[in-house]
Protein backbone atom coordinates (compact mmCIF):
# COMPACT_ATOMS: atom_id res chain seq x y z
CA UNK A 1 0.00 0.00 0.00
CA UNK A 2 1.18 3.46 -1.00
CA UNK A 3 1.89 6.01 2.32
CA UNK A 4 1.92 8.90 0.49
CA UNK A 5 0.58 9.01 -3.24
CA UNK A 6 0.69 12.37 -5.19
CA UNK A 7 -0.75 12.61 -8.85
CA UNK A 8 -0.12 13.61 -11.31
CA UNK A 9 3.83 12.49 -11.60
CA UNK A 10 4.79 14.40 -14.31
CA UNK A 11 3.31 17.64 -15.21
CA UNK A 12 4.55 19.65 -18.61
CA UNK A 13 2.54 22.59 -19.32
CA UNK A 14 2.74 26.39 -20.67
CA UNK A 15 3.37 29.38 -19.19
CA UNK A 16 0.62 31.46 -17.85
CA UNK A 17 -1.92 27.87 -17.22
CA UNK A 18 -3.30 26.71 -13.83
CA UNK A 19 -2.60 23.70 -12.73
CA UNK A 20 -3.35 20.83 -9.58
CA UNK A 21 -1.68 18.62 -7.72
CA UNK A 22 -2.87 16.31 -5.41
CA UNK A 23 -1.74 14.25 -2.62
CA UNK A 24 -3.29 11.83 0.05
CA UNK A 25 -1.92 9.77 2.69
CA UNK A 26 -3.54 6.93 3.92
CA UNK A 27 -1.19 6.68 7.64
CA UNK A 28 -3.69 8.45 9.39
CA UNK A 29 -1.50 11.04 9.98
CA UNK A 30 -2.76 14.53 11.05
CA UNK A 31 -0.13 17.06 9.50
CA UNK A 32 0.91 17.52 5.57
CA UNK A 33 2.81 19.37 4.13
CA UNK A 34 4.04 20.61 0.30
CA UNK A 35 7.77 20.89 -0.26
CA UNK A 36 9.65 22.12 -3.67
CA UNK A 37 13.03 20.97 -4.77
CA UNK A 38 14.53 23.17 -7.08
CA UNK A 39 16.79 22.08 -9.96
CA UNK A 40 19.81 22.03 -7.50
CA UNK A 41 18.26 19.33 -5.24
CA UNK A 42 17.36 21.93 -2.65
CA UNK A 43 14.47 20.68 -0.85
CA UNK A 44 12.18 23.79 1.18
CA UNK A 45 9.28 23.93 2.83
CA UNK A 46 6.40 25.70 1.04
CA UNK A 47 3.08 24.86 3.50
CA UNK A 48 2.08 22.65 6.49
CA UNK A 49 -1.67 21.89 6.99
CA UNK A 50 -2.49 20.07 10.64
CA UNK A 51 -5.93 18.60 10.80
CA UNK A 52 -7.03 20.50 7.76
CA UNK A 53 -5.75 24.06 9.34
CA UNK A 54 -3.07 25.80 7.51
CA UNK A 55 -0.07 26.01 10.30
CA UNK A 56 3.10 26.73 7.93
CA UNK A 57 2.95 29.26 4.83
CA UNK A 58 6.45 30.51 3.78
CA UNK A 59 7.60 33.01 1.39
CA UNK A 60 5.47 31.57 -1.28
CA UNK A 61 4.10 33.42 -4.41
CA UNK A 62 -0.17 34.14 -4.13
CA UNK A 63 -0.19 32.04 -7.12
CA UNK A 64 0.13 29.06 -4.81
CA UNK A 65 -2.65 28.23 -2.64
CA UNK A 66 -2.60 24.59 -0.93
CA UNK A 67 -6.25 23.63 -0.29
CA UNK A 68 -7.04 20.70 2.09
CA UNK A 69 -10.84 18.94 1.73
CA UNK A 70 -10.19 16.71 4.98
CA UNK A 71 -7.12 15.62 7.07
CA UNK A 72 -5.73 12.80 4.61
CA UNK A 73 -5.54 15.21 1.92
CA UNK A 74 -3.52 18.28 0.80
CA UNK A 75 -3.73 19.89 -3.00
CA UNK A 76 -1.73 22.34 -4.15
CA UNK A 77 -3.34 24.96 -6.76
CA UNK A 78 -1.16 26.93 -9.16
CA UNK A 79 -2.37 29.91 -11.08
CA UNK A 80 -0.81 31.87 -13.83
CA UNK A 81 2.43 29.01 -14.09
CA UNK A 82 5.54 30.85 -14.72
CA UNK A 83 8.88 29.52 -15.77
CA UNK A 84 10.84 29.69 -12.30
CA UNK A 85 7.82 27.30 -11.00
CA UNK A 86 9.36 24.39 -12.73
CA UNK A 87 10.72 21.86 -10.01
CA UNK A 88 9.94 18.52 -8.13
CA UNK A 89 7.17 19.00 -5.78
CA UNK A 90 6.58 16.83 -2.97
CA UNK A 91 3.86 16.03 -0.06
CA UNK A 92 4.63 15.00 3.01
CA UNK A 93 2.88 13.85 5.83
CA UNK A 94 3.91 13.44 9.92
CA UNK A 95 1.38 12.01 12.85
CA UNK A 96 1.99 15.31 15.40
CA UNK A 97 0.11 13.91 18.30
CA UNK A 98 2.61 15.48 20.69
CA UNK A 99 3.57 18.63 19.93
CA UNK A 100 6.60 18.15 22.37
CA UNK A 101 8.26 16.11 19.75
CA UNK A 102 9.18 16.16 16.21
CA UNK A 103 7.71 13.24 14.09
CA UNK A 104 9.39 11.49 11.03
CA UNK A 105 7.96 12.89 7.72
CA UNK A 106 7.27 10.35 5.42
CA UNK A 107 7.21 12.03 1.69
CA UNK A 108 5.26 11.34 -1.37
CA UNK A 109 6.85 10.28 -5.48
CA UNK A 110 7.05 13.68 -6.25
CA UNK A 111 5.98 15.59 -9.11
CA UNK A 112 8.24 16.90 -11.68
CA UNK A 113 6.32 20.16 -12.76
CA UNK A 114 7.54 21.33 -16.07
CA UNK A 115 6.83 24.98 -17.43
CA UNK A 116 7.78 25.90 -20.95
CA UNK B 1 19.76 32.46 4.81
CA UNK B 2 20.86 29.04 4.96
CA UNK B 3 20.18 27.23 8.56
CA UNK B 4 21.71 24.25 8.07
CA UNK B 5 24.78 23.83 5.87
CA UNK B 6 26.54 20.74 4.22
CA UNK B 7 29.46 19.59 3.13
CA UNK B 8 30.84 18.03 0.94
CA UNK B 9 28.24 18.57 -2.22
CA UNK B 10 29.37 15.18 -3.88
CA UNK B 11 31.55 12.24 -2.57
CA UNK B 12 32.93 9.14 -4.00
CA UNK B 13 33.64 6.54 -1.80
CA UNK B 14 35.03 3.20 -2.65
CA UNK B 15 32.97 -0.37 -1.37
CA UNK B 16 33.82 -1.27 1.73
CA UNK B 17 34.92 2.56 2.84
CA UNK B 18 33.49 4.83 5.34
CA UNK B 19 31.38 7.81 4.02
CA UNK B 20 31.24 10.77 5.77
CA UNK B 21 28.91 14.14 5.65
CA UNK B 22 29.18 17.11 7.79
CA UNK B 23 26.16 19.23 8.84
CA UNK B 24 26.49 22.18 10.80
CA UNK B 25 23.57 24.93 11.93
CA UNK B 26 22.93 27.57 13.55
CA UNK B 27 19.88 28.18 15.37
CA UNK B 28 20.27 26.39 18.89
CA UNK B 29 16.52 26.29 19.05
CA UNK B 30 16.64 23.19 17.14
CA UNK B 31 16.62 20.12 18.51
CA UNK B 32 15.65 17.28 16.17
CA UNK B 33 17.98 16.39 13.57
CA UNK B 34 16.94 13.66 10.94
CA UNK B 35 18.87 12.58 8.11
CA UNK B 36 16.92 11.45 4.89
CA UNK B 37 18.20 9.32 1.44
CA UNK B 38 16.85 10.16 -1.76
CA UNK B 39 17.00 7.45 -4.65
CA UNK B 40 16.68 9.33 -8.10
CA UNK B 41 13.25 9.91 -9.04
CA UNK B 42 11.83 9.41 -5.59
CA UNK B 43 11.07 11.00 -2.74
CA UNK B 44 13.63 11.72 0.70
CA UNK B 45 12.98 8.58 3.15
CA UNK B 46 14.22 9.46 6.59
CA UNK B 47 17.15 7.21 7.42
CA UNK B 48 17.75 8.28 10.97
CA UNK B 49 17.10 11.21 13.24
CA UNK B 50 18.46 12.39 17.15
CA UNK B 51 18.00 14.45 19.31
CA UNK B 52 20.55 16.87 21.27
CA UNK B 53 20.29 14.86 24.66
CA UNK B 54 22.85 12.07 23.24
CA UNK B 55 26.07 12.62 21.01
CA UNK B 56 25.53 9.53 19.24
CA UNK B 57 23.45 7.45 17.38
CA UNK B 58 23.70 3.82 15.87
CA UNK B 59 21.45 1.92 13.51
CA UNK B 60 23.27 -0.25 11.47
CA UNK B 61 26.00 0.78 9.04
CA UNK B 62 24.75 4.24 9.71
CA UNK B 63 26.03 6.60 12.79
CA UNK B 64 25.00 10.01 13.46
CA UNK B 65 27.48 11.84 15.52
CA UNK B 66 26.57 14.94 17.08
CA UNK B 67 28.33 17.85 19.04
CA UNK B 68 26.05 20.55 20.57
CA UNK B 69 28.49 22.62 21.80
CA UNK B 70 30.02 23.11 18.09
CA UNK B 71 26.40 23.10 16.54
CA UNK B 72 27.54 20.33 14.12
CA UNK B 73 26.38 16.89 13.14
CA UNK B 74 27.38 14.39 10.96
CA UNK B 75 26.42 10.87 8.94
CA UNK B 76 29.06 7.92 8.93
CA UNK B 77 28.24 5.08 6.46
CA UNK B 78 30.31 2.16 7.44
CA UNK B 79 31.41 -0.44 4.88
CA UNK B 80 29.88 1.53 2.01
CA UNK B 81 27.82 -0.47 -0.93
CA UNK B 82 27.29 0.56 -4.61
CA UNK B 83 23.55 0.26 -3.54
CA UNK B 84 24.06 3.45 -0.50
CA UNK B 85 24.66 5.98 -4.01
CA UNK B 86 21.94 8.47 -3.56
CA UNK B 87 21.55 11.60 -2.40
CA UNK B 88 21.52 12.56 1.45
CA UNK B 89 20.14 15.32 3.01
CA UNK B 90 20.92 16.58 6.47
CA UNK B 91 17.94 18.55 8.03
CA UNK B 92 16.99 20.16 11.47
CA UNK B 93 13.58 21.30 13.25
CA UNK B 94 11.96 22.86 16.39
CA UNK B 95 9.74 21.51 18.55
CA UNK B 96 6.16 22.24 17.88
CA UNK B 97 6.42 23.80 14.19
CA UNK B 98 7.14 20.22 12.40
CA UNK B 99 9.09 22.61 9.77
CA UNK B 100 12.02 20.94 8.70
CA UNK B 101 15.10 22.97 7.12
CA UNK B 102 17.51 20.98 4.74
CA UNK B 103 20.53 20.55 4.14
CA UNK B 104 21.84 21.41 0.47
CA UNK B 105 22.06 17.73 -0.08
CA UNK B 106 25.63 15.30 -0.47
CA UNK B 107 25.84 13.22 -3.70
CA UNK B 108 27.23 10.43 -2.77
CA UNK B 109 28.68 7.43 -4.86
CA UNK B 110 30.11 4.42 -3.87
CA UNK B 111 32.15 2.34 -6.55
CA UNK B 112 32.47 -1.39 -6.83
Amino acid sequence: DTAVSQTPKYLVTQMGNDKSIKCEQNLGHDTMYWYKQDSKKFLKIMFSYNNKELIINETVPNRFSPKSPDKAHLNLHINSLELGDSAVYFCASSQNRDRARADTQYFGPGTRLTVL
Amino acid sequence: QQQVKQSPQSLIVQKGGISIINCAYENTAFDYFPWYQQFPGKGPALLIAIRPDVSEKKEGRFTISFNKSAKQFSLHIMDSQPGDSATYFCAASFTGFQKLVFGTGTRLLVSP
